[in-house]
């Protein structure tokens, strides 16, 4: 069956700018996670959805960045106001519910802020 | 707080050569453990997980790894390395109550393999 669908896959902005990531989960996946990968980094947890509890939000560097998730489904993470320090690739996950449900990944939106 | 360390950046193996991965977790329970894999230009897949019974779990492309408790270890192991292994490894350490699903990962490991 289709995998976790993230677009765009680049995205190239201008600082200051606003961007809006998107990620397609697998069907019937209620749990979705947005991760963020930087060079030399590994991944840092930004927020975690689990079918309608409110989200886990823990993760999120600043309040410029938020997401949200329509219907139990697609995802999006915007960031506003764009620094260079936005730079990353960023990775969207889901799974069934449960602890040791293994993740299922899309292949990122790699984000250039210049 | 669970953490997660990978004391090695990159490794550098030749074919055939057998291989360990180290990782070290601090956390405050039983954790599950997590190896994940992510071939270049490829999404993070899953080699193997680990919460409870036998201390060492099989998991697939010929990957095992080893839970030490008294060392707060989960290296990743492979008795032979094929070039296709070339990649970079991630621990991660599963939170286990609560609505927080989220893993924490270490820094990875980046596998080279000459051949």
């Amino acid at each position: 069956g289709a995998g976790v669908s993230q677009s765009p896959s680049n995205k190239v902005t201008e600082k200051g700018k606003d961007v809006e990531l998107r990620c397609d989960p697998i069907s019937g996946h209620t749990a979705l996670y947005w991760y963020r990968q930087s060079l030399g980094q590994g991944l840092e947890f930004l927020i975690y959805f689990q079918g309608n509890s409110a989200p886990d939000k823990s993760g999120l560097p600043s309040d410029r960045f938020s997401a949200e998730r329509t219907g139990g489904s697609v995802s999006t993470l915007t960031i506003q106001r764009t620094q260079q320090e936005d730079s990353a690739v960023y990775l969207c996950a889901s799974s069934i519910p449960g602890p040791m449900a293994p993740l299922h990944f899309g292949n990122g939106t790699r984000l250039t802020v210049t | 707080a669970q953490s997660v360390t990978q004391p090695d950046i990159h490794i550098t193996v030749s074919e055939g050569a057998s291989l360990e991965l180290r990782c070290n977790y601090s956390y405050g329970a039983t954790p599950y453990l997590f190896w994940y894999v992510q071939s270049p230009g490829q999404g993070l897949q899953l080699l193997l997980k680990y919460f409870s019974g036998d201390t060492l779990v099989q998991g697939i492309k010929g990957f095992e790894a080893e839970f030490k408790r008294s060392q707060s270890s989960f290296n990743l192991r492979k008795p032979s390395v094929h070039w296709s292994d070339a990649a970079e490894y991630f621990c991660a350490v599963g939170a286990r109550v609560g609505s927080q699903g989220n893993l924490i990962f270490g820094k990875g490991t980046k596998l080279s393999v000459k051949p």
